[in-house]
């Protein structure tokens, strides 16, 4: 299985701020990464996919980077709507998520 | 719009059957360009990828739960299906289905999850 780690499990940040997660693979895994965020209560959704493509629908301020087994995901202005946990999640081999990291407001 | 929804028991015994069925509407289940997978998530954790299945039956699971699961697929109800045996109170969890992209020039031939059900919480307990 190929590990994925991320870091940090959670943060406080305060709205405006700029917030980076990290998520590390325990291979090279190119740019075969997307990204998820989960509202309480809600399934994940979709947010960014082959590392730094941004779906259809989702804010500019939200991207991410990335390759090989070091990828970056950026909120670039935090606003109260982005509270929720956030996934990894890579496709090189049979899916694997990492743990999370949940944001909350400071 | 494509919509997937969950139902099923939310109560199984130790030691028994789980099982599930996840009916998409607002599209094919029989699309070629997607498999259609399960994931779950215990209370407070994380998210833990069951398996997916082609609409030709073809399956994949995660190796730690290969033992004890199977997906099936009813192509004329448009409907796939999750059944885990010999679940204990660590199969308590919500149980989610989503579309899972396919793409044979991947490595892994899979790419994302998008879009999934509500989710249902199945309890594990006497």
């Amino acid at each position: 299985d190929i590990q994925m780690t991320q870091s940090p499990s959670s943060l406080s940040a305060s709205v405006g701020d700029r917030v980076t997660i990290t998520c590390q693979a325990s291979q090279d895994i190119s740019n075969y990464l997307n990204w998820y965020q989960q509202k309480p209560g809600k399934a994940p959704k979709l947010l960014i996919y082959d590392a730094s493509n941004l779906e259809t629908g989702v804010p500019s301020r939200f991207s991410g980077s990335g390759s090989g087994t070091d990828f970056t995901f950026t909120i670039s202005s935090l606003q109260p709507e982005d509270i929720a946990t956030y996934y990894c999640q890579q496709y090189d081999n049979l899916p694997t998520f990492g743990g999370g990291t949940k944001v909350e407001i400071k | 719009q494509l919509q997937l929804q969950e139902s099923g028991p939310g109560l199984v015994k130790p030691s028994e059957t789980l099982s599930l069925t996840c009916t998409v509407s607002g599209g094919s289940i029989s699309s070629s360009s997607y498999y259609w997978g399960w994931i779950r998530q215990p209370p407070g954790k994380g998210l833990e990828w069951i398996g997916s299945i082609y609409y030709s039956g073809s399956t994949y699971y995660n190796p730690s739960l290969k033992s004890r699961v199977t997906i099936s697929v009813d192509t004329s109800k448009n409907q796939f299906s999750l059944k885990l045996s010999s679940v204990t109170a660590a199969d308590t969890a919500v149980y989610y289905c989503a579309r899972h992209a396919r793409d044979g020039y991947l490595p892994g031939g899979f790419n994302w999850f998008d879009p999934w059900g509500q989710g249902t919480l199945v309890t594990v307990s006497s």
